[in-house]
Order: C-alpha cells, then sequence, then structure tokens
C-alpha cells in the first residue's frame, strides 16, 4: 500500500514505553484541538479531542495537554503498542468557522 | 454503525477528463467536509456543507472544482478538465450538527491520479 508521510518527522519509540507527539498551532483564536491517527491507505482516525477552555483531557491510554499561551498540543500515549504505528496529526477549529486546520503530521514507528 | 463510505477507492483519468467522487455520510449527520490531502502532507480543507447548503467553499482551488448536495445527503465533488496537480487524496468526513464543537469522522478517501 501507499504510505502516507514519506518525510514526515519520525518518532521511534520501543513497545510499552510512552510516546509524547508534539505540535505547535497557528491561531490563538482557534477554540477546538484534535487528534487524529492515520494508517497508510486510510483516513484519519479520531482518537481525542479538547477545548479551549480545558488545559488536560484523557481518555484509554491517551492524554491531550493544551497551552494556549505558548499556543501547544501534546498527545501522550501511554504503553505503546505496535498498533499504534501511524501518522499522527493535530488540527485546529477557529472560533469562527467549521474547517479543521491540520498540522504537518508526525510518524511513530513502535519497536518491537 | 456504517462509517463515512467513499467511492470509487481508486480513480485514474487522463488529463482533461471530468471525474465525479461521491461521498456517503453517516447518517444524520447534518455537516459534511471535502478535503484534499496531498503525499506525505496534513488533509487541507476544500468546501463545508451544513444539510444542502454549501456555506463554505473558501478552500476550492479553482473554478473547475465543484461540490454539491442537493438532498442534504449524499455529496459529489466534481473536477472538471483535470490537471496533474489534481492528483491527490480526497477525503469526506461528517459530524452530526453545524456550528458545534464535535470531531469529524472521515472516509478513507478517494486517491485519484491524473496521468
Amino acid at each position: 500500500g501507499e504510505s502516507v508521510g514519506l518525510h514526515l518527522p519520525t518518532l521511534s519509540v520501543q513497545e510499552g514505553d510512552n510516546s509524547i507527539i508534539n505540535c505547535a498551532y497557528s491561531n490563538s483564536a482557534s477554540d477546538y484541538f484534535i487528534w487524529y491517527k492515520q494508517e497508510s491507505g486510510k483516513g484519519p482516525q479520531f482518537i481525542i479531542d479538547i477545548r479551549s477552555n480545558m488545559d488536560k483531557r484523557q481518555g484509554q491510554r491517551v492524554t491531550v495537554l493544551l497551552n494556549k499561551t505558548v499556543k501547544h498540543l501534546s498527545l501522550q500515549i501511554a504503553a505503546t503498542q505496535p498498533g499504534d504505528s501511524a501518522v499522527y496529526f493535530c488540527a485546529e477549529k477557529g472560533a469562527a468557522g467549521n474547517k479543521l486546520t491540520f498540522g504537518g503530521g508526525t510518524r511513530v514507528l513502535v519497536k518491537p | 454503525g456504517a462509517g463515512v463510505s467513499q467511492s470509487p477507492r481508486y480513480k485514474v483519468a487522463k488529463r482533461g477528463q471530468d471525474v465525479a467522487l461521491r461521498c456517503d455520510p453517516i447518517s444524520g449527520h447534518v455537516s459534511l467536509f471535502w478535503y484534499q490531502q496531498a503525499l506525505g502532507q496534513g488533509p487541507e480543507f476544500l468546501t463545508y456543507f451544513q444539510n444542502e447548503a454549501q456555506l463554505d467553499k473558501s478552500g476550492l482551488p479553482s473554478d473547475r472544482f465543484f461540490a454539491e448536495r442537493p438532498e442534504g445527503s449524499v455529496s459529489t465533488l466534481k473536477i472538471q478538465r483535470t490537471q496533474q496537480e489534481d492528483s491527490a487524496v480526497y477525503l469526506c468526513a461528517s459530524s452530526p450538527v453545524g456550528n458545534s464543537n464535535q470531531p469529524q469522522h472521515f472516509g478513507d478517501g478517494t486517491r485519484l491520479s491524473i496521468l
């Protein structure tokens, strides 16, 4: 199949370790942020979201942190598994509209 | 339940031909979005529908691109007189309501190759 993200930054992590993926966003007026996971040949899959009135949100094995002061978003994956290997995108939504603006993506490779 | 469905999964066309890409959103979803994803990059917004109304088409790259959603469910993205730079994956997404902070759910896209 085709590869998503041939020239993306890559994070290599040992199976069982924690992963941290970082994202800088540009629009200080953005009020909603999402992390997506994209596997080769598939569409982006929703992982977790956070609204601008929060600074942390937890899901199953994932945590999103939002720092509005420096316009920074991060995704933490606990106990990374081989199935977590994929390209991860952050996306932001401006307060005035509905479209998502995506970041450049990070490829995560999990080593057994 | 059924997710967003897109067809065809792959489309090859010669430069200058017209193509039509179909999106079946999740049943009952009010909002529908089209994005274009070039190889190695994140998706880029093309256009947005709330029911049958096209509320934002600011991302359409030229007047060769046209989208419709006549009955507020299925949507078609049409590209006329295709050019090589149109080669990309075209993604459709839907969400339950308009004007709210809810995740958009994506289909697996149509990979368009223009020869």
